[in-house]
């Protein structure tokens, strides 16, 4: 079965350094993989997502995520943190085992904070 | 404007007292989900459906059901609310194969 490892449920940088969320991923099928990020009382909004085209996948607001199947990683990155960018990040994977082909697996969560 | 929509966002409740949490989505999508989030468990799947009429249980079915008799509502109707309940729900959607969820704003439900 399918399932995502978020390493590090908090993780504080200050503004303008490269921003690291680390993602594992468990899969026996080629994975479908997916960031997600929560604001303070909103609902869950896609970043990006990897569909098995290019391994380098460019998502809104600058961030960017690269696909290595040899290390079952998909870490999220963005060169230069913005204030703005303070929020809940879910890592997510396609669950094909269980037949229902929309339902996400997601990580537990990593929570950025931005230093001014 | 493309969008899920819950109501309530907020409630406090009793133990005991039914309520629903309706969802309502405008783009025509086949599949609807509702998960429950807990800090530090992430988001987990309460039920799903893939179309009208056709509804199945997710990871922590218990205690929830659902109906889904036109293609855009879903409601979670809790029959029994418990303390253990007390959560944020979500209700996404998607068209079919394996595409993007889209989330609604969440309704945080306190059973006491």
């Amino acid at each position: 079965a399918q399932s995502v490892t978020q390493l590090g449920s908090h993780v504080s940088v200050s503004e303008g350094a490269l921003v690291l969320l680390r993602c594992n991923y468990s899969s026996s099928v080629p994975p479908y993989l997916f960031w997600y990020v929560q604001y303070p009382n909103q609902g869950l909004q896609l970043l990006l997502k990897y569909t098995s085209a290019a391994t380098l996948v460019k998502g809104i607001n600058g961030f960017e995520a690269e696909f290595k199947k040899s290390e079952t990683s998909f870490h999220l990155t963005k060169p230069s943190a913005h204030m703005s960018d303070a929020a809940e990040y879910f890592c997510a994977v396609s669950d094909l085992d269980g037949g229902a082909t929309n339902k996400l697996i997601f990580g537990t969560g990593t929570l950025l904070a931005v230093q001014p | 404007e493309a969008q899920v929509t819950q109501n309530p966002r907020y409630l406090i409740t009793v133990t005991g007292k039914k309520l629903t949490v309706t969802c309502s989505q405008n783009m025509n999508h086949e599949y609807m989900s509702w998960y429950r989030q807990d800090p530090g468990l992430g988001l987990r799947q309460i039920y799903y459906s893939m179309n009208v009429e056709v509804t199945d249980k997710g990871d922590v079915p218990e205690g929830y059901k659902v109906s889904r008799k036109e293609k855009r509502n879903f409601p979670l109707i809790l029959e029994s609310p418990s303390p253990n309940q007390t959560s944020l729900y979500f209700c996404a959607s998607s068209f079919g194969g394996r595409g993007e969820l889209f989330f609604g704003e969440g309704s945080r439900l306190t059973v006491l």
